[in-house]
C-alpha cells in the first residue's frame, strides 16, 4: 500500500496568511494526488484533483503542485473559511489512501 | 445537482452484521463508479470498497471477505453489507462518487455513524 504522509499536522494562521501544506507519497505516484477539505461534522470537500487541478467552484487561491512523491497544496491569502482540516489522497493504484491530515487553525 | 444520502448506521455488537445504504438523486449509481470510505478514530479517513459501473468490486484488506458493496439499479443506490464486525470498523461511514479517470472522490453523501460496542 502506498503511505501518505502530511505535515505539518497542525498550523495555526492569521487571516491573509499564505500557507503550505506538504503530502509525501511512500513512493512516485506521478500526478495522481488529490485535496480534500474538511470542516467538522462534515464530508470531505474535494478541492484540487491530478495535483493541480482545481475542482469546479473553488476559489483560485487554493493551488496544487508537486510530483512523483512530494506534493504541497499552497493557499493564498487566507480566508475565515478556510479554517478546515486538509487532506491529501493518492489515486495511482489500489488500495486508494490518504493523508493523516493537516489541521489550519487561526493563530 | 447531485445528492447522496447515507442510512442504516447505529450500535452493533461485535461479531453482528448491518447494511449501509446511500440512496441517490442526480446520478445513475449503476452507471458510475461507487466507494464507500469511512472515517475512524484510529486510522483517520480509509477507503473502504469501491464498485465499478461494470460491476467490478474491490476491497480495502481490513473488510476483505467481510463486507460486500453492492447497488440496485431500480432504487438507484449503493449498499454496503457488513459482517464479523469489530471494534476498529467503528466510524462514519461516508459513499462517494469516484471519477474513474483519476480515482478521486468527487461527490460524497453526509455520512451515516457505525458504532460497534458491547
Amino acid at each position: 500500500d502506498i503511505q501518505m504522509t502530511q505535515s505539518p499536522s497542525s498550523l495555526s494562521a492569521s487571516v491573509g496568511d499564505r500557507v503550505s501544506i506538504t503530502c509525501r507519497a511512500s513512493q512516485s505516484i506521478a500526478r495522481s494526488l488529490n485535496w480534500y477539505q474538511q470542516k467538522p461534522g462534515r464530508a470531505p470537500k474535494l478541492l484540487i484533483f491530478a495535483t493541480s487541478i482545481l475542482q469546479r467552484g473553488v476559489p483560485s487561491r487554493f493551488t496544487g503542485s508537486g510530483s512523483g512523491t512530494d506534493f504541497t497544496l499552497t493557499i493564498d491569502s487566507l480566508q475565515p473559511e478556510d479554517f478546515a482540516i486538509y487532506l491529501c489522497q493518492q489515486s495511482y493504484n489500489l488500495p486508494l489512501t490518504f493523508g493523516q491530515g493537516t489541521r489550519v487553525d487561526i493563530k | 445537482d447531485v445528492q447522496l444520502v447515507e442510512s442504516g448506521g447505529g450500535l452493533v455488537q461485535p461479531g453482528g452484521s448491518l447494511r449501509l445504504s446511500c440512496a441517490a438523486s442526480g446520478l445513475t449509481v449503476s452507471n458510475n463508479y461507487m466507494s464507500w470510505v469511512r472515517q475512524t478514530p484510529g486510522k483517520g479517513l480509509e477507503w473502504v470498497s469501491l464498485i465499478y459501473s461494470g460491476g467490478a468490486t474491490y476491497y480495502a484488506d481490513s473488510v476483505e471477505g467481510r463486507f460486500t458493496i453492492a447497488r440496485d439499479k431500480s432504487e438507484n443506490t449503493l449498499y454496503l453489507q457488513m459482517s464479523s464486525l469489530r471494534a476498529d470498523d467503528t466510524g462514519t461511514y461516508y459513499c462517494a462518487t469516484v471519477v474513474w479517470s483519476d480515482y478521486y472522490f468527487e461527490h460524497w453523501g453526509q455520512g451515516t455513524l457505525v458504532t460497534v460496542s458491547s
